[in-house]
């Protein structure tokens, strides 16, 4: 699978988007982008994937470079909860890694 | 519809005993994977399924065992328990190309 590129840490204000990148430069043609976060020690957690297109769904934006060697998770309006660390995650079939993430605060 | 579960939640070994941890998912999906995670760390691959009957190493194989006899188990064994196992244990099941939801982990201690 294509290794994935993140910023180690970022700091967002509360209320305001929060845009986490990821770099995937050798993504493969059938390669999904997937996102899941973590909060403290609870197993990972479901955000958005995407393939070519822009997703969106009631928890985040997804938005893929049309070259596919990029993209970002946009949470909208950013929230305390929020605050967690955030994997990127390239993958086609079944082996899936997640790598060291970003970790996101959301302060006040 | 219970999801992923996993059992034990937690559980304490001496070094050089033997464990398996148990993963059920009811939701008749084909992938399965087990996960650790070492504090602070990133979540790392031990050994995934893409089907009943088959198992793939990940990135941190060594030391481990897996079996995947029926479609809705898939089980992470340790053969002679080191301290550097030591560790939070996630699985987890898919479809293919689906989202993957997670259990809720098993906590290992291994003095």
């Amino acid at each position: 699978d294509a290794k994935t590129t993140q910023p180690t840490s970022m700091d967002c204000a509360e209320g305001r988007a929060a845009n986490l990148p990821c770099n995937h430069s050798t993504i493969s043609g059938n390669e999904y982008v997937y996102w899941y976060r973590q909060i403290h020690s609870q197993g990972p957690q479901y955000i958005i994937h995407g393939l070519k297109n822009n997703e969106t769904n009631e928890m985040a934006s997804l938005i893929i470079t049309e070259d596919r060697k990029s993209s970002t998770l946009i949470l909208p309006h950013a929230t305390l909860r929020d605050t967690a660390v955030y994997y990127c995650i390239v993958r086609v079939g079944g082996d899936m890694r997640f790598g060291a993430g970003t970790r996101l605060t959301v302060k006040p | 519809n219970a999801g992923v579960t996993q059992t034990p939640k937690f559980r304490v070994l001496k070094t050089g005993q033997s464990m398996t941890l148990l993963c059920a998912q009811d939701m008749n999906h084909e992938y399965m994977y087990w996960y650790r995670q070492d504090p602070g760390m990133g979540l790392r691959l031990i050994h995934y399924s893409v089907g009943e009957g088959t198992t793939a190493k990940g990135e941190v194989p060594d030391g481990y065992n897996v079996s995947r006899l029926k479609k809705q188990n898939f089980l992470l064994g340790l053969e002679s328990a080191a301290p550097s196992q030591t560790s939070v244990y996630f699985c987890a099941s898919s479809p293919p190309q689906r989202t993957i939801p997670f259990g809720p982990g098993t906590r290992l201690t291994v003095t």
